[in-house]
């Protein structure tokens, strides 16, 4: 069964110091991997998927294949950044999100 | 566009109660997709719909839950005899194609059962 761990429930850091979010996941096929996001009030969205390869706001995510990891990380955090954040995995039928508990990141002033 | 619509917002009911959640996709998307998420706990998949059909629902429980995505209309969510249990916030998603591409969510229903 497919699985999503993010470790960290709550993140704070400073405005301009590099964040990184945790997310590890179990699958025994190729995943497909996400982090979606929701600010404050607003619905959740899509940020990146692996497959893009992309940097969406300042954010990047790698697939570790080796580390079951897929990390999302920024060098210069900014207050704007505040959110839930929530990594997701896809299922081999590609149509099911498998949902990591989230980390609430708080970017301080 | 105005994006996956879900209402009402807000829904309390009494316990034995029935809970109808509806979701209106996005225009031009026939894939609907509705998760529960629980107090202090991430988004768990419950079913997939297309346009009358069923697709997946492995993740719905298998007594007094059931979904619909008409031909014409939105999705609809609903809960039977509804227990304390089922307070949560159920979110809608749609997409255009099958696969997990890109799923748009909807602001979700925040369901109190007293």
């Amino acid at each position: 069964a497919q699985r999503v761990t993010q470790p960290e429930k709550l993140l704070s850091v400073f405005k301009g110091a590099p964040v990184e979010l945790k997310c590890n996941y179990s699958y025994s096929g190729s995943p497909e991997l996400f982090w979606y996001v929701q600010y404050s009030r607003q619905r959740l969205q899509l940020l990146l998927r692996h497959i893009s390869r992309e940097s969406i706001k300042g954010f990047t995510a790698d697939l570790n294949k080796g580390e079951t990891s897929f990390h999302l990380k920024k060098p210069f955090a900014q207050e704007e950044d505040s959110a839930m954040y929530y990594c997701a995995i896809s299922s081999g039928s590609g149509s099911r999100l498998t949902f990591g508990e989230g980390t609430q990141l708080t970017v301080n002033p | 566009n105005a994006g996956v619509m879900q209402n009402p917002r807000h829904l309390v009911r009494r316990r034995g109660q029935e809970a109808r959640l509806r979701c209106s996709p996005m225009k031009g998307h026939s894939h609907v997709y509705w998760y529960r998420q629980l107090p202090e706990e991430g988004l768990k998949f419950m079913v997939y719909l297309q346009k009358e059909n069923i697709i997946d629902e492995s993740g719905m429980p298998k007594e007094r839950f059931s979904a619909e995505f008409p031909k014409e209309g939105p999705s609809i969510l609903r809960i039977q005899q509804v227990v304390r249990g089922d307070s949560a916030a159920y979110f809608c998603a749609s997409s255009s194609r099958q696969g997990a591409y890109e799923q748009y969510f909807g602001p979700g229903t925040r369901l109190t059962v007293t």
